[in-house]
């Protein structure tokens, strides 16, 4: 059984700027969800995908966007980037329903 | 609004004594509880949840929770500690899908758990 897989692990952006995180699901998940967690604080929800839509968000701007593929892997977008951006972005892929949050060891995003 | 405090940043304990670290929330309807560990950059790792039945859960690496409902609370323990448990720790909950919570999970400030020699 694969665990869930992130890349890059660390990236440095300019503010203004563009970037795209990558998440490999675990196998058998269908839904993955992403999430925020800026240094000393918990992991905060920023959307969910489910079947390639997205079907549940957090209080986040439009700037933040994503993609799920049908081979259950996603991506993050995150357009013109703010200094407060820089946090570790979680993905966590789970079965639709109860059971089973498997997070990825995360992106570590620093902007300048 | 829903929530989930975790009222101390960090707890100290000896080697070999009981730990609990706290954790109480305010989500409406029958929500699904979890704890998670995370070491120095690392993701979130499982250690155990709560959905429904025995109000004592048993998880991963010796940890037990307690869940109680009339005080909304969802204390972890550990009967005793190992220095390799020092680490945050998260309370999570995820609202029951009844109030719309599909899979979000609202987590916990954390609690850093250190255990000295």
């Amino acid at each position: 059984e694969t665990g869930v897989t992130q890349s890059p692990t660390h990236l440095i952006k300019t503010r203004g700027q563009q970037v795209t995180l990558r998440c490999s699901s675990q196998s058998g998940h269908n839904t993955v969800s992403w999430y925020q967690q800026a240094l000393g604080q918990g992991p905060q929800f920023i959307f969910q995908y489910y079947r390639e839509e997205e079907n549940g968000r957090g209080n986040f701007p439009p700037r933040f966007s994503g993609l799920q593929f049908p081979n259950y892997s996603s991506e993050l977008n995150v357009n013109a980037l703010e200094l407060d951006d820089s946090a570790l972005y979680l993905c966590a892929s789970s079965p639709l329903d109860r059971d089973g949050y498997t997070f990825g060891s995360g992106t570590r995003l620093t902007v300048v | 609004a829903q929530s989930v405090a975790q009222p101390e940043d960090q707890v100290n304990v000896a080697e070999g004594n009981p730990l609990t670290v706290k954790c109480t929330y305010s989500v409406s309807g029958n929500p699904y509880l979890f704890w998670y560990v995370q070491y120095p950059n690392r993701g979130l790792q499982f250690l155990l949840k709560y959905i429904t039945g025995d109000n004592l859960v048993k998880g991963s690496y010796g940890f037990e929770a307690e869940f109680n409902k009339s005080q909304t609370s969802f204390h972890l323990k550990k009967p005793s500690a190992l220095v390799s448990d020092s680490a945050l720790y998260f309370c999570a909950v995820r609202p029951s899908w009844s109030t719309g919570g599909y899979n979000k999970l609202i987590f916990g400030a954390g609690t850093r758990l250190a255990v000295h020699p």
